[in-house]
């Protein structure tokens, strides 16, 4: 059974905390996201990794920062926590996929909720 | 944006009554899905539908592509209480291993 796994489905930090969220995925898929999903705005891209120490900036990535040292893990860092980083963040992952044919599932983690207070 | 935008917000029914979900989109995709999300956990994927195809169905699900008109449905025949969830679309970014996600569609299926 594929897994994607998150560190800690709960989490409190202070304002001014480095914060690190862990995500592990079992089926050696190249690609890797984190996203953070808020009432009525959706799931929206922190960063992604299509390879080992590769990484893209997505749509929200001021704030974070991400690490990819191994294919199977993938973590967001968060510098500095502050209150507006309170949400759900969930990890994903997929095999890449090239050219017109490309719409590779994504495999979801169960999400970590994270609280700043 | 391309984000894809899910309509309606939120969807109340009974029992084996049938859902119907719309997501419309604003530019050219290749590929569009959709996922399914319990409250509090992570998406699960439900389907795929391509741009070159117009109707696709998954046991209970049936999802419509129309691309001159940039919207897809998704249609939960006979649902039951456990299909009470949320429903995303993902429309395909140009760079085919990214997705934007609407907001979603929260339905409730009342027993």
């Amino acid at each position: 059974d594929v897994k994607v796994t998150q560190s800690s489905r709960y989490l409190v930090k202070r304002t001014g905390e480095k914060v690190f969220l862990e995500c592990v995925q079992d089926m050696d898929h190249e690609n890797m996201f984190w996203y953070r999903q808020d009432p009525g705005l959706g799931l929206r891209l922190i960063y992604f990794s299509y390879d080992v120490k590769m990484k893209e900036k997505g749509d929200i990535p001021e704030g974070y920062s991400v690490s990819r040292e191994k294919k199977e893990r993938f973590s967001l860092i968060l510098e500095s926590a502050s209150t507006n980083q309170t949400s759900m963040y969930l990890c994903a992952s997929s095999f890449i996929r090239r050219g017109l044919a490309g719409g590779n599932e994504q495999f979801f983690g169960p999400g970590t909720r994270l609280t700043v207070l | 944006s391309q984000q894809g935008e899910e309509d309606p917000q939120a969807l109340s029914i009974q029992e084996g009554e049938n859902a119907t979900m719309n997501c419309s989109y604003k530019t050219s995709i290749n590929n569009l899905q959709w996922y399914r999300q319990n409250s509090g956990r992570g998406l699960v994927h439900l389907i795929l539908i391509r741009s070159n195809e117009r109707e696709k169905h998954s046991g209970r699900l049936r999802v419509t592509l129309d691309t001159s008109k940039k919207s897809s449905s998704l249609l939960i025949t006979a649902s039951r209480a456990a299909d009470t969830a949320s429903y995303f679309c993902a429309t395909d970014h140009p760079n085919f291993n990214k997705f934007y996600f609407g907001s979603g569609t929260k339905l409730n299926v009342k027993p």
